[in-house]
C-alpha cells in the first residue's frame, strides 16, 4: 500500500525559511510525480508545486513561484519543499501527494500525507 | 476565491440522496479536463473518492458517484450515513493557470 509520511513544519517568523519532507513507501517512488497541496485556515485546498518523476521538471502555483522550491531524492524516496520568504498568507496545513501520470490534465492526488502545519507569525 | 465553485454546505437526513455541484469554466472543466473528488475529515488527510469524473477507487462504496456535463461536475451520495459528514472538494486542471485547481469544499451535514 502506497504511503506518504511527512515531517517538518512549525512556527516561523515572516521572511523566514522552512523545509518540509515527505517520505514514501509502498510504491516505486522514482516512477511517479509528487506534489504539495496546502489548505489555509478556513480556505479550500490549493495546489502548490509538483516535481516530475526524475526531478528534472518542476511546476509551481503563481502564489509561491520564486519563493518555494520542490525537489526530490529518489534514492532516499523523499520529497522536499523548501519555503523561503515566508508570509502570513503561507500559513496552512501542507500535504504531499502522489499522482499517477505526468504533470498535466488528467491527474488526481492519491494517496496524501498526513499533513504538516506551517504557521507564519511574529 | 477558488477557480471551481462549490456550494458551501449541503445537508440531508440519513438514507437520503444529496448532490454537490462543482462549476468551472472553459479553461478547466469546460475544456474537457477530468474532475476528481476528495473527502476531507478535520485533522485527517484528504481521501480520493472519485477520479476521472466517474471512477471509484477500490474500497469506496458505490453510494458515491460522479458525473459531469459542460462546465460542471457533480458528486452524488445516496443512502446518506452519519459518517459521511465531511468536507468534499472537487479538483481539475486549468490550462490558463497551467496548474491544478480545487473547489473551496462543501460541508455535508447529516441531519
Amino acid at each position: 500500500e502506497a504511503q506518504l509520511l511527512q515531517s517538518g513544519g512549525g512556527l516561523i517568523q515572516p521572511g523566514g525559511s522552512l523545509r518540509l519532507s515527505c517520505t514514501a513507501s509502498g510504491f516505486i517512488f522514482s516512477s511517479y510525480i509528487v506534489s504539495w497541496v496546502r489548505q489555509a485556515p478556513g480556505k479550500g485546498l490549493e495546489w502548490v508545486a509538483t516535481v516530475s518523476s526524475s526531478g528534472d521538471s518542476t511546476y509551481y502555483a503563481d502564489s509561491v513561484k520564486g519563493r518555494f522550491t520542490v525537489s526530490r531524492d529518489n534514492s532516499e524516496k523523499i520529497l522536499y519543499l523548501r519555503m523561503n520568504s515566508l508570509r502570513a498568507e503561507d500559513t496552512a496545513v501542507y500535504y504531499c501527494a502522489k499522482s499517477e501520470y505526468s504533470f498535466g490534465s488528467y491527474n488526481w492526488f492519491d494517496p496524501w500525507g498526513q499533513g504538516s502545519l506551517v504557521t507564519v507569525s511574529s | 476565491q477558488s477557480v471551481l465553485t462549490q456550494p458551501p454546505s449541503v445537508s440531508g437526513a440519513p438514507g437520503q440522496r444529496v448532490t454537490i455541484s462543482c462549476t468551472g469554466s472553459s479553461s478547466n472543466i469546460g475544456a474537457g479536463y477530468a474532475v476528481h473528488w476528495y473527502q476531507h475529515l478535520p485533522g485527517k488527510a484528504p481521501k480520493l473518492l472519485i477520479y476521472a469524473d466517474t471512477n471509484r477507487p477500490s474500497g469506496v462504496p458505490d453510494r458515491f458517484s460522479g458525473s459531469r456535463s459542460g462546465t460542471s461536475a457533480s458528486l452524488a451520495i445516496t443512502g446518506l450515513q452519519a459518517d459521511d459528514e465531511a468536507d468534499y472538494s472537487c479538483q481539475s486542471y486549468d490550462t490558463s493557470l497551467s496548474g491544478y485547481v480545487f473547489g473551496i469544499g462543501t460541508k455535508v451535514t447529516v441531519l
